[in-house]
């Protein structure tokens, strides 16, 4: 059971905007990075986002991480069908038992 | 281009063991600290294990230490993870990726992946 809570599903429109929430505590997404990966049945998971806020080359600018406090978000501009795919937050933990966690995973569906 | 390839998946009684390989190729694999990855059927993904880039430092889920050992060769450009005492919650598709920083940290993040490879627990 993860630590870092995300909405089951978002979904929109083409060309709207998404937003994916992650919502955890003081030691984990209060005191360290986050960073966002995306992920299609099948294929090897993707990094969207780094270090909160950061893109990696390759990564459309469309994508776009912010983090307030316990909770971060994934913000999803422009919406396209080749964004549909499950979104995971994760960050490290400062718990003894954790070290690195994800969200519980968010799947964005583009109607 | 940066390629990582698990295998030694496969189907294994409750109790039994397994090791799994991950060879990785297009970059140089000493630099870089690696991780384990898991996803369960039908659940999110899940950290399992990572090692910085001399096996100096090494940490475990969990779920996993005491039964599973992540370790390194880097003249073969390779990880693995002995899994011992599996168990149902063991089942999953197993990721190895690439941190980006060559120790294990709070800053690290997995730049790439490989496509996994499906470890199968029953009898």
């Amino acid at each position: 059971q993860s630590v870092l809570t995300q909405p089951p599903s978002a979904s929109g429109t083409p060309g709207q905007r998404v937003t994916i929430s992650c919502s955890g505590s003081s030691s984990n997404v209060g005191a360290n990075p986050i960073n966002w990966y995306q992920h299609l049945p099948g294929t090897a998971p993707k990094l969207l986002i780094y270090t909160t806020n950061q893109r990696p080359s390759g990564v459309p600018d469309r994508f776009s991480g912010s983090k307030s406090g316990t909770s971060a978000s994934l913000a999803i501009s422009g919406l396209q069908s080749e964004d549909e795919a499950e979104y995971y937050c994760a960050t490290w933990d400062d718990s003894l038992n954790v070290f690195y966690v994800f969200g519980t995973g968010t799947k964005v569906t583009v109607l | 281009e940066v390629q990582l390839v698990e295998s030694g998946g496969g189907l294994v009684q409750p109790g039994g063991s397994l090791k799994l390989s991950c060879a990785a190729s297009g970059f140089t694999f000493d630099d870089y600290a690696i991780h384990w990855v898991r996803q369960a059927p039908g659940k999110g993904l899940e950290w399992v294990s990572g090692i910085s880039w001399n096996s100096g430092n090494i940490a475990y889920a969990g779920s996993v230490r005491g039964r599973f050992t992540i370790s390194r060769d880097n003249a073969k450009n390779s990880l693995y993870l002995q899994m011992n005492s599996l168990g149902p919650e063991d089942m999953a598709i197993y990721y190895c990726a690439r941190d980006r920083r060559p120790i294990v940290a709070a800053t690290s993040y997995f730049d790439f992946w490989g496509r996994g490879t499906l470890v199968t627990v029953s009898s």
